[in-house]
């Protein structure tokens, strides 16, 4: 059973508005969660992390936010950009060494 | 500063075929891993090591073999290909120790057992 849910295979967002992209996980244990942005023929590239003692990190136009009574992160992209358009990748590591993703979500950035 | 190389980056093997998917970085990161990606599965870690000489398994460790012997590369070995091992490949790299958490990501291995 995955260990990090990401229910909505794909979103789309008109250009300048908020992109919200959603993950679950199971496990209590994961000490550090991340963000990777994929484009097509190409490896995932690190967005944006954040550590399980925080509840928000901020990095330009992205915003993770953590609940850890949830078990529940978010990323926002404010202001969405079509460049912005790629899958993006949810991630969380438990005992530093394994990393475990989610499925992915399509975002659509539409000019 | 190339990064984290992946050769090849297709292959179309038989069922039975035995291949090795090579990775290689030059950022002298001691830990390196495998990943395979599907079609509403995400990235699943297959194998990873610390260093080199040590090796463990991930999430989807079966049919799939690793050796570190230099702590620039990585390979991966499939003894006896198997049409459920159709998936993309990536390698990733980080630096060791707890602090370093990101990882960096080769750009796959697209393979095909028929």
């Amino acid at each position: 059973d995955q260990q990090v849910k990401q229910n909505s295979p794909s979103l789309s967002v008109q250009e300048g508005r908020i992109s919200i992209l959603n993950c679950d996980y199971t496990n209590s244990m994961f000490d550090y969660f991340l963000w990777y942005k994929k484009y097509p023929a190409e490896g995932p590239t690190f967005l944006i992390s954040i550590s399980s003692i925080k509840d928000k990190n901020e990095d330009g136009r992205f915003t993770v936010f953590l609940n850890k009574s949830a078990k529940h992160l978010s990323l926002h992209i404010v202001p969405s950009q079509p460049g912005d358009s790629a899958v993006y990748f949810c991630a969380a590591i438990y005992n530093f060494n394994k990393f475990y993703f989610g499925s992915g979500t399509k975002l659509n950035v539409k000019p | 500063n190339a990064g984290v190389t992946q050769t090849p980056k297709f292959q179309v093997l038989k069922t039975g075929q035995s291949m090795t998917l090579q990775c290689a970085q030059d950022m002298n990161h001691e830990y390196m891993s495998w990943y395979r990606q599907d079609p509403g599965m995400g990235l699943r870690l297959i194998h990873y090591s610390v260093g080199a000489g040590i090796t463990d398994q991930g999430e989807v460790p079966n049919g799939y073999n690793v050796s570190r012997s230099t702590t620039e590369d990585f390979p991966l070995r499939l003894l006896s290909a198997a049409p459920s091992q159709t998936s993309v490949y990536f390698c990733a790299s980080k630096l060791g120790g707890t602090g370093a958490n990101v990882l960096t990501f080769g750009a796959g291995s697209r393979l095909t057992v028929l």
